[in-house]
């Protein structure tokens, strides 16, 4: 099974400032022959359901803000904040589709410095 | 608009058999585009993927629960059900159903992330 790891467990920053999430896969999630990282990152408030925001690691969902953009290639991915808003304090995840089982990280805690 | 409604008692005593059933609206399970699943949340154990099944019936469950886990839809009633059996306290959680698409490019999976998930239940385990 892939496992995945996120870091660090949480961070603080001040509004507006950038907010950068790092996630590890045990194994590649590139596929070759597609050329796809089965990478996607999700944000989840408090009593919520968690919320897709990227899939192949970098394409955002319809509706997701600019200000969130997802880099990465292979076992190392990145979801970044640019300019972090009162409304972005959540607990975000990735989670590798690459194959079965899926496997989501621990999460990452932002809060407001 | 998509949405999942998750049913089912939110207490459940251990050795027993614990049955959830999502309710699709707006969208219909027969779609050959879609998977349909279920991740449950639990503080000590994180969001963990249970399995999913397709419009064609086949299902999918992770090893972990495999034993444990069977999901089934009934088409008629636009719903999908879970049932996990012999539970444990373990097994307390929140219960998400979920919509996963069928991916045009596959990997050793063809199910995508999940995209519309329901609230959500919380199901407890206890005497």
């Amino acid at each position: 099974d892939i496992v995945m790891t996120q870091s660090p467990d949480s961070l603080a920053v001040s509004l507006g400032e950038r907010a950068t999430i790092n996630c590890k896969s045990s194994q590649s999630v590139l596929y070759s022959s597609s050329n796809k990282n089965y990478l996607a990152w999700y944000q989840q408030k408090p009593g919520q359901p968690p919320k897709l925001l990227f899939y192949w690691a970098s394409t955002r969902e319809s509706g997701v803000p600019d200000r969130f953009s997802g880099s990465g290639s292979g076992t190392d991915f990145t979801l970044t904040i640019s300019s972090l808003q009162a409304e972005d304090v959540a607990v975000y995840y990735c989670q590798q589709y690459y194959n079965n089982p899926p496997a989501f990280g621990p999460g990452t805690k932002v809060d407001i410095k | 608009q998509l949405q999942l409604q998750e049913s089912g008692p939110g207490l459940v005593k251990p050795s027993e058999t614990l049955s959830l059933t999502c309710t699709v609206s707006g969208g219909s399970i027969s779609s050959s585009d879609y998977y349909w699943g279920w991740i449950r949340q639990s503080p000590g154990k994180g969001l963990e993927w249970i399995g999913n099944i397709y419009y064609s019936g086949s299902t999918y469950y992770n090893p972990s629960l495999k034993s444990r886990v069977t999901i089934s839809a009934d088409t008629s009633k636009n719903q999908f059900s879970l049932k996990l059996s012999s539970v444990t306290a373990a097994d307390t959680a929140v219960f998400y159903c979920a919509r996963q698409q069928k991916l045009r490019y596959c990997s050793t999976s063809c199910v995508g992330p999940p995209d519309y998930w329901g609230q959500g239940t919380l199901v407890t385990v206890s005497s």
